[in-house]
């Protein structure tokens, strides 16, 4: 079974652009969550998506955004990139939501350097 | 406030001992703790969970306790290799449903 993948795992951007970030989950798994993090900081969560629909959100700005599509496939996008947004970008799938939470897999995550 | 705290210094053990990680946490009543390792450039990979009403969990050389009253979780590795070098996180659930995380622990296993 393939694991969770993230694409791109590298970037590089100017402050002021926007950028996408994508995650394909583990075949099966209606639950994507985003995480950035940054050296010395504990994952920081951004916010999730149960079957297309958002179901929390963390404490970022609104320039982070996401979607979930119906095969599950999320993206994540930052508008307006400042210089503290360069971070490792993770995403996590579960099979559950909710009450029932169980074990996240994460992929290699998207290595964002905005200059 | 609401903490979930990891010993933010690197954790030097000698291979063969027996390497122990701390996890504190406040103003939480979490129904279960995770336990996940990453290295560097990765995510994090699962490695254990333990419930609020188990004490302890073990898994090959890992072996993981949870005191509610304490509301502190320790994380062992016995024999430990310096394969098992790498960040330690700890994670748990809030009120939320939403998985909270520890900065981690950097373990470094010294041959």
């Amino acid at each position: 079974k393939a694991g969770v993948t993230q694409t791109p795992r590298y970037l590089i951007k100017t402050r002021g652009q926007q950028v996408t970030l994508s995650c394909s989950p583990i075949s099966g798994h209606r639950s994507v969550s985003w995480y950035q993090q940054t050296p010395g900081q504990g994952l920081q969560f951004l916010f999730e998506y149960f079957s297309e629909t958002q179901r929390n959100k963390g404490n970022f700005p609104g320039r982070f955004s996401g979607r979930q599509f119906s095969n599950s496939r999320s993206e994540m996008n930052v508008s307006t990139l400042e210089l503290g947004d360069s971070a490792l970008y993770l995403c996590a799938s579960s099979s559950t939501s909710g009450q029932s939470y169980t074990e996240a897999f994460f992929g290699q995550g998207t290595r964002l350097t905005v200059v | 406030s609401q903490k979930i705290e990891q010993n933010s210094e690197a954790l030097n053990i000698q291979e063969g001992k027996t390497a122990t990680l701390t996890c504190n946490y406040t103003n939480y009543s979490p129904a279960y703790l995770q336990w996940y390792r990453q290295d560097p450039g990765r995510g994090p990979v699962f490695l254990l969970l333990i419930r609020e009403n188990e004490k302890e969990k073990r898994k090959e050389r890992l072996k993981v306790t949870f005191d509610t009253t304490l509301k502190q979780s320790l994380f062992h590795i016995t024999a430990s290799q310096p394969a098992d070098s790498a960040t330690y996180l700890c994670a748990l659930e809030d009120s939320n449903y939403q998985l909270i995380w520890g900065a981690g622990t950097k373990l470094i296993i010294k041959p």
